[in-house]
């Protein structure tokens, strides 16, 4: 069964203090893994997208990366703004090959000043 | 965000209602989906619809709920009779529904508290 597990479900870091997210997938023919911004209150907001295993891609403090089994989302010297839930999802091929999302249950981000 | 315009933002409903929620997607974007998100939980695929079709209704409960996406006009998410646990924020999505691409570009969402 196709499935997108998301850990730790909440992390508080110091500000400064560099970590990261992980999303692990079981899905049969991964088309793109997608990481998501969640702020209280709004809808998530795109951030990156990764095809294929050892691709990566940065955006200000975050960086993302994927395996063939998982991908992670680094952050670099986080800051309070950076505070939100990041959720992860996957693309696969769904009946009739058309598009089909999963969604992990998020990581909620707390950084501290 | 920029581009899936949803409403109402918040709607209030006495348990036996009908709630109707819209959604716009973006500029150029023909599929839409939506999702359901309870408090501190992850977001639940309700339904993926085309213009004038439905493709995927596997996450939509089989009473009450139905969804439509008409050739001119928003998509419209229906829920019938509506009971305390439907109150949820209710996000739609929208893509190019390019395949091997097609990034989700999410709306603000729908918050509907029943009463």
């Amino acid at each position: 069964e196709d499935q997108v597990t998301q850990s730790p479900e909440a992390l508080r870091l110091q500000e400064g203090e560099s970590s990261s997210l992980n999303c692990s997938y079981t899905v049969s023919g991964l088309r793109g893994l997608f990481w998501y911004r969640q702020d209280p209150g709004k809808g998530p907001e795109f951030l990156f997208t990764l095809y294929s295993a050892g691709e990566e891609k940065e955006k200000e403090r975050l960086k993302a990366t994927l395996t063939k089994k998982e991908s992670f989302l680094h952050i670099t010297a986080p800051k309070p703004e950076d505070s939100a839930t990041y959720l992860c999802a996957v693309l696969t091929a769904g009946v009739y090959n058309f598009n089909k999302f999963y969604f992990g249950s998020g990581t909620k981000l707390n950084v501290k000043p | 965000n920029a581009g899936v315009m949803q409403n109402p933002r918040h709607l209030v409903r006495r348990r036996g209602q009908e709630a109707r929620l819209r959604c716009s997607p973006m500029k150029g974007h023909s599929h839409v989906y939506w999702y359901r998100q309870l408090p501190e939980e992850g977001l639940k695929f309700m339904v993926y619809l085309q213009k004038e079709n439905i493709i995927d209704e596997s996450g939509m409960p089989k009473e009450r709920f139905s969804a439509e996406f008409p050739k001119e006009g928003p998509s419209i998410l229906r829920i019938q009779q509506v009971v305390r646990g439907d109150s949820a924020a209710y996000f739609c999505a929208s893509s190019d529904g390019q395949v091997n691409t097609g990034e989700l570009f999410f709306g603000e969402g729908s918050r509907l508290t029943v009463l």
